[in-house]
Parts: structure tokens; sequence; C-alpha cells
């Protein structure tokens, strides 16, 4: 039984690049979320999607950052232009379905370094 | 708006001491409260979590937690801990309904380290 699958596990780019994040979740699961955990800190809600809907962006930065869950594929986590402020561990999680039980499974995470 | 704090950033105990973990939250009911456990370099894990009844809650790995409404807090707790326990913990909060999804507040974690 696979968990929840992130890649790339380590991410390094320069400002100004692109970096896409990548999450599978676990199998039959159609509920995913996106979580951003800076140096030192907790982790923050982004992004809630179904499959192919955006539930909840409110935790998303307006500009830069996007999110998709399409019909078929993994999640993507796309940050356009990085900058230096953007370097965190982004995690990935899912559930089979939105009710408000806490059971996320949580991937791996990201780790995102902007030089 | 909902929000979770952990007052203690760092917790050094030795190996076979109790263990408590302090978290209070602010929320204008009572939030479906939860606690997780992130090793280093792993995802988070699910320790236990509270919605209704019983107000001592029984989790994975020895930990418990007790929700006391009247101080606001969710406090974990161990009463031997292990090495393999050093990790960092996160109490969470949700807001007590269905259609919330599962958008958890973290609070910002307490690192525990354990002492041979």
């Amino acid at each position: 039984n696979a968990g929840v699958m992130q890649n790339p596990r380590h991410l390094v780019r320069r400002r100004g690049q692109e970096a896409r994040l990548r999450c599978s979740p676990v199998k039959g699961h159609s509920h995913v979320y996106w979580y951003r955990q800076l140096p030192e800190e907790g982790l923050k809600f982004m992004v809630y999607l179904q499959k192919e809907n955006i539930i909840d962006e409110s935790g998303m930065p307006k500009e830069r950052f996007s999110a998709e869950f399409p019909k078929e594929g993994p999640s993507i986590l796309r940050i356009q232009q990085v900058v230096r402020g953007d370097s965190a561990a982004y995690f990935c999680a899912s559930s089979r379905n939105g009710a408000n039980t806490g059971e996320l499974f949580f991937g791996e995470g990201s780790r995102l370094t902007v030089l | 708006a909902q929000s979770v704090t952990q007052p203690d950033i760092h917790i050094t105990v030795s190996e076979g001491a109790s263990l408590e973990l302090r978290c209070n939250y602010s929320y204008g009911a009572t939030p479906y409260l939860f606690w997780y456990v992130q090793s280093p370099g792993q995802g988070l894990q699910l320790l236990l979590k509270y919605f209704s009844g019983d107000t001592l809650v029984q989790g994975i790995k020895g930990f418990e937690a007790e929700f006391k409404r009247s101080q606001s807090s969710f406090n974990l707790r161990k009463p031997s801990v292990h090495w393999s326990d050093a990790a960092e913990y996160f109490c969470a909060v949700a807001p007590p309904n269905n259609n919330a999804g599962n958008m958890l507040t973290f609070g910002g974690g307490t690192r525990l380290m354990v002492k041979p």
C-alpha cells in the first residue's frame, strides 16, 4: 500500500525560475491538500483540491502560485518566478473524503531551496 | 480566526521520564483537536484526535491527550519516553463541521529531544 508520494524530495532553483512539485495521493483518495512549512515554523494550509476542482485556496499567495489536481495524474503545485522567501518544505496530504476526521495522510515533503 | 499555541519550542527529557507537551487553542467553539508527530525528514503522522465525548484520548505509541475546555488546552502526555520518541510534535485544530474538509491549523511545533 503506497502512501502519499511526493517528488522531487529536494529541489534547488535560482531566483526567477519555476518550481513544480508533484503529489500522488494514497490510492483511492480523491482529496488533496498542500501545506507549506517555513523553517522553524508549523505547517500552514495553502490549498485544498478534489479531482479537477479547487475547493479552497485561501492559503495560497495571490501571485505566482497555482495548484491543480487533474482527472488523471498527480496533483501539481507550481511556483513561478521563485524568490528566496519561497524556500520551504511543501507537504501534500490526502484523504478519502472531505469529512473532517483529521485522517490526513501526509507525504514526506518536497524541500525547495531558492538560491 | 482560530489559532494554536505550543508554548514550548524545545523540550529535553531523559529516557524513561514522563512527558507533557502543551497546546492551547483559540476558537469560537470547541474545535476538533489533533496531535501529529514529524520525525526528521519525514511527513506527519497522526498520533490521536479528539472530536467529542471522553476528554482523555488514547493514541498510538503510548501517547494520550486530555481536552480541558475551561483552559482551552489539549496537552499531550506519555508516562515513559523512549529514545525513538525524539521528533517534532504538532498540535492542530479544525472546524467542527463536515464542510470544512481537513483544513488543519497547526501550532508552531515542539521539538522533543531525549537524553539517554
